[in-house]
């Protein structure tokens, strides 16, 4: 029972354009929301967070969004740069369960 | 961040032996957990511990024990190693101040 997805194993975009990342969730407890990244042979970094009190978080190039209603978020990388290339994971957690769900990670591919 | 470091990075093993890996930490956080990195399932959760002595099982526990006698230690173990742990084995870490993990490096084990 996955109560975290990223549907999409892979995502290849153009340096300079824009990343979207995307993740579902199915329970509705979850009230925060992570996104990490990962370079081969190192443990995930965290990139940016957002509350379910927000619809949307921005951090320099990364703008998370969250739709509680369609229980989605997306992860909006612009302009994408080579070193983003890398494994992003969704993440989520109940108020109070002091642990993360994460999804199953999308590897994310910058072309010059 | 915090201090983490695994121990051992690498670790190749036979069926049926026992392994211990290590996860230490330098920040006094009061949160340790143990995952898993697996192609197509993402990050899952094995064992967390909320203090010392105090531990609990996550979704893919089976097969594995774990013991925190100190705050700054979390040993994760496979009594009699199989093929199916062969996997990278990831440690964070959480304080009550942050909602979210500072990981480890990670150890890759290989069960042959």
């Amino acid at each position: 029972d996955q109560q975290v997805k990223q549907n999409s194993p892979s995502l290849s975009v153009q340096e300079g354009r824009i990343s979207i990342l995307n993740c579902d969730y199915t329970n509705s407890m979850f009230d925060y929301f992570l996104w990490y990244k990962k370079y081969p042979a190192e443990g995930p970094t965290f990139l940016i967070s957002i509350s379910s009190i927000k619809d949307k978080n921005e951090d320099g190039r990364f703008t998370v969004f969250l739709n509680k209603s369609a229980k989605h978020l997306s992860l909006h990388i612009v302009p994408s740069q080579p070193g983003d290339s890398a494994v992003y994971f969704c993440a989520a957690s109940a108020y109070g369960a002091q642990k993360l769900v994460f999804g199953q990670g999308t590897r994310l591919t910058i072309n010059p | 961040d915090a201090g983490i470091t695994q121990s051992p990075r690498h670790k190749v093993t036979e069926t049926g032996t026992p392994v211990t890996l290590r996860c230490h930490q330098t920040e006094n956080h009061r949160y340790m957990y143990w995952y898993r990195q697996d192609p197509g399932h993402g990050l899952r959760l094995i064992h967390y511990s909320y203090g010392v002595k105090d531990t609990d099982k996550g979704e893919v526990s089976d097969g594995y024990s774990v013991s925190r006698s100190k705050t700054e230690d979390f040993l994760l173990t496979l009594e009699s190693a199989t093929s199916s742990q062969t996997s990278v084995y990831f440690c964070a870490t959480m304080g009550d101040t942050y909602y979210g993990y500072t990981f480890g490096s990670g150890t890759r084990l290989t069960v042959v």
